[in-house]
């Protein structure tokens, strides 16, 4: 079983619809939580942090959930632009750097 | 600045044959770290590095094998290629305190 897991979709929903994905940890000792974006064969690339107090950038709002080891990322208004993969990484007890991945959720945004 | 930079960009190998992917960064980050990327399977962390001269496994260290001489390299030994590390990697690096992990563009290694 993976660190981090995250239903992998795809989720297909039409411009304007507001989406929610779900990513859960395991490693309770886990103290940073990320949202990463990664469009078609390209590298990964933060899109937001996470933290306990929830967090909003624009249409995406992020959130943490200690006491079931979840974090959650809403984005609203969905654009064509928003099609990618969006993947959660959780960061290891204390400042080791190490950060681990779930398996990646696929959004496709359609007209 | 030119980030985090690897090469090659596409390799292909024969079952058996041993390589070197190569990874740079400019920040001056202390962490860094390898991931490769199979479908269905997002990133996984093959090994990673808290600083010179410091290194430790991930989720899938085996068949692996890096060292870390200097901040700025981090390069990630293949040690004897099988048809199952053809995948797309990753390196990454970090700063102390820092939030955000920077990736370079990738290596995509075919093992025939």
């Amino acid at each position: 079983r993976k660190e981090v897991e995250q239903d992998p979709g795809p989720f297909n929903v039409p411009e304007g619809a507001t989406v929610a994905f779900n990513c859960t940890y395991s490693n309770s000792a886990s103290q940073s939580f990320f949202w990463y974006r990664q469009d078609c064969r390209k590298e990964p690339k933060l899109l937001m942090s996470v933290y306990s107090s929830g967090n909003e950038d624009g249409r995406f709002t992020a959130q943490l959930n200690r006491a079931s080891q979840y974090i959650s990322l809403l984005i609203r208004d969905s654009k064509l632009s928003d099609s990618a993969t969006y993947l959660c990484a959780a960061g290891g007890s204390g400042n080791t750097g190490k950060l681990i991945f779930g398996q990646g959720t696929t959004l496709q945004v359609k007209p | 600045n030119a980030g985090v930079t690897q090469t090659p960009k596409f390799q292909v190998l024969k079952t058996g044959q041993s390589m070197t992917l190569q990874c740079a960064q400019d920040m001056n980050h202390e962490y860094m770290s390898w991931y490769r990327q199979d479908p269905g399977m997002g990133l996984r962390l093959i090994h990673y590095s808290v600083g010179a001269g410091i290194t430790d496994q991930g989720e899938v260290p085996n068949g692996y094998n890096v060292s870390r001489s200097t901040t700025e390299d981090f390069p990630l030994r293949l040690l004897s290629a099988a048809p199952s590390q053809t995948s797309v990697y990753f390196c990454a690096s970090r700063g102390p305190g820092g939030y955000e992990q920077y990736f370079g563009p990738g290596t995509r290694l075919t093992v025939t």
